[in-house]
């Protein structure tokens, strides 16, 4: 089955600055990946994704980049704020896995004012 | 606002008793999942259903059950419950359109096992 790794499982930045979360999958045949947030004490909610025949996707200060041929996306968020503190999850997914999402560990990012 | 249900939000039970954690939805949808979430280990999948008579087993299925009571209702049981399923425990339901499978999750029963 799909394996998706992530990382860091941490990342601490000032506000201001920028943050990158990068992921990697092993199944070739993935083709949707979706990012979550997840507030402290709060559910998943989803933030954006990618299809696999698009290279990158902006909305606002985040944006996602797939790398098909080495099997790795990312999330980049610029310009960070206090209320991007959260867990953030990756996700990869395919048709013949019924789209199941298959999750990365999580990263915690936390944004010093 | 159709939303994703989860009852009881907080449980705290001992090893060997039977718990049920239920989940209700009004989004419609006819996909629904049973997840764990445990610090540093993501969130990984126990159950899935796609209609009323389906029912998958997802990564972790071991020593849970069940059951699709209707196409809004979705519960999970722990027969014989053990300290290491104290966890998060969420519900999502989904709508898959194109190649698009949002999750909708509930807002999480926390459980803990002593």
């Amino acid at each position: 089955g799909e394996n998706v790794e992530q990382h860091p499982s941490t990342l601490s930045v000032q506000e201001g600055d920028s943050a990158v979360i990068k992921c990697t999958y092993s199944d070739s045949a993935s083709n949707y990946f979706p990012w979550y947030k997840q507030e402290l004490g709060k559910r998943p909610q989803l933030i954006i994704d990618i299809r696999s025949n698009v290279g990158e996707k902006k909305d606002q200060r985040i944006a996602v980049t797939l790398n098909k041929t080495a099997k790795h996306f990312s999330l980049h968020i610029t310009e960070t704020q206090p209320e991007d503190s959260a867990v953030y999850f990756c996700a990869a997914s395919i048709k013949g896995g019924s789209y199941i999402p298959t999750f990365g560990r999580g990263t915690s990012l936390i944004v010093h004012p | 606002d159709a939303d994703v249900t989860q009852t009881p939000r907080n449980r705290i039970t001992k090893t060997g008793k039977r718990i049920m954690l239920e989940c209700s939805q009004t989004k419609g949808h006819d996909r629904m999942y049973w997840y764990r979430q445990d610090p540093g280990l993501g969130l990984r999948l126990i159950y899935y259903s796609f209609d009323v008579k389906d029912i998958n087993k997802g990564e972790i299925s071991d020593g849970y059950s069940v059951s699709r009571q209707a196409q809004a209702k979705f519960s999970l049981s722990l027969e014989s419950a053990i300290p290491n399923q104290t966890a998060l425990y969420f519900c999502a339901t989904s709508d898959v359109k194109g190649k698009v499978n949002e999750q909708f999750f509930g807002p999480g029963t926390r459980l803990t096992v002593l």
